[in-house]
C-alpha cells in the first residue's frame, strides 16, 4: 500500500532556481493538499484542490503554484525559489468530505526536505 | 477562521508515569479535532479524533483524548507513558464545513525518560 508518495525527499536549490514538487495517492482521494512544516509553527497550508483540474489558496499560498491534472497528481512549483522558502513540505489526501469514506482524517506523504541557498 | 493552541513546546515525563499534552482550540462552530503523532524524518501519522458522540476518544498505542467543548480543549492523555511515545505531536481543529482543511497547533516534543 503505497499511500502517498512525494518526490524528491530532498532537494537543495540556489536562490532564483526552480523546482516541482510531486505527490501521488493511490486512494482515490477527492482532496489534496500542500502543507509546510517550519520548527514552532506547526503545519501552514499551502494550497489545496478538491478535485481534478481545481486547485485553490490556503493560508501561505505566495511564492507557490500547483496544479491537479490528474485525480491522483498534486504538483507543487515554485517559480523562483527563495532562502524563506527553506522548509519541510508535506503533501496529504483525504476523501470528499461528509461523502462514504471520509473519516475526516488525512493522510500524509513522508515530506520533502528543500534548502535554498 | 479556526486556530489551535499548544501551550507547551515541551513535555517530560518518565516512562511508566502518566502524560498529558494540552491542546485548545478556536472554530466557527462545531469542531472536528485530531491528533497527529511525528516521529524523526517522518511524516504525521493518525492517533485519533473526536467527531461527534463520546467525549472521550480512544485511539492508537493507548493514546486517548478528551473533549471538552466549555473549555474549548481537547487534551491527549496516556496512562502510563513509554519511552518509544518520545516525538513530535499535532492537535489539529477543523470546522465541520471546512471541507478538510486542518489547522494545526505547532506541536509539543514529548520526551519520555527510562
Amino acid at each position: 500500500n503505497a499511500g502517498v508518495t512525494q518526490t524528491p525527499k530532498f532537494r537543495v536549490l540556489k536562490t532564483g532556481q526552480s523546482m516541482t514538487l510531486l505527490c501521488a495517492q493511490d486512494m482515490n482521494h477527492e482532496y489534496m493538499y500542500w502543507y509546510r512544516q517550519d520548527p514552532g509553527m506547526g503545519l501552514r497550508l499551502i494550497h489545496y484542490s478538491v478535485g481534478e483540474g481545481t486547485t485553490a489558496k490556503g493560508e501561505v499560498p505566495d511564492g507557490y503554484n500547483v496544479s491537479r491534472l490528474k485525480k491522483q497528481n498534486f504538483l507543487l512549483g515554485l517559480e523562483s525559489a527563495a532562502p524563506s522558502q527553506t522548509s519541510v513540505y508535506f503533501c496529504a489526501s483525504s476523501p470528499q468530505p461528509r461523502l462514504a469514506g471520509d473519516t475526516g482524517e488525512l493522510f500524509f506523504g513522508e515530506g520533502s526536505r528543500l534548502t535554498v541557498l | 477562521a479556526q486556530s489551535v493552541a499548544q501551550p507547551e513546546d515541551q513535555v517530560n515525563v518518565a516512562e511508566g508515569n502518566p502524560l498529558t499534552v494540552k491542546c485548545t482550540y478556536s472554530v466557527s462552530g462545531n469542531p472536528y479535532l485530531f491528533w497527529y503523532v511525528q516521529y524523526p524524518n517522518r511524516g504525521l501519522q493518525f492517533l485519533l479524533k473526536y467527531i461527534t458522540g463520546d467525549n472521550l476518544v480512544k485511539g492508537s498505542y493507548g493514546f486517548e483524548a478528551e473533549f471538552n467543548k466549555s473549555q474549548t480543549s481537547f487534551h491527549l492523555k496516556k496512562p502510563s507513558a513509554l519511552v518509544s511515545d518520545s516525538a513530535l505531536y499535532f492537535c489539529a481543529v477543523r470546522a465541520v464545513t471546512s471541507y478538510g482543511k486542518l489547522t494545526f497547533g505547532q506541536g509539543t516534543i514529548l520526551t519520555v525518560h527510562p
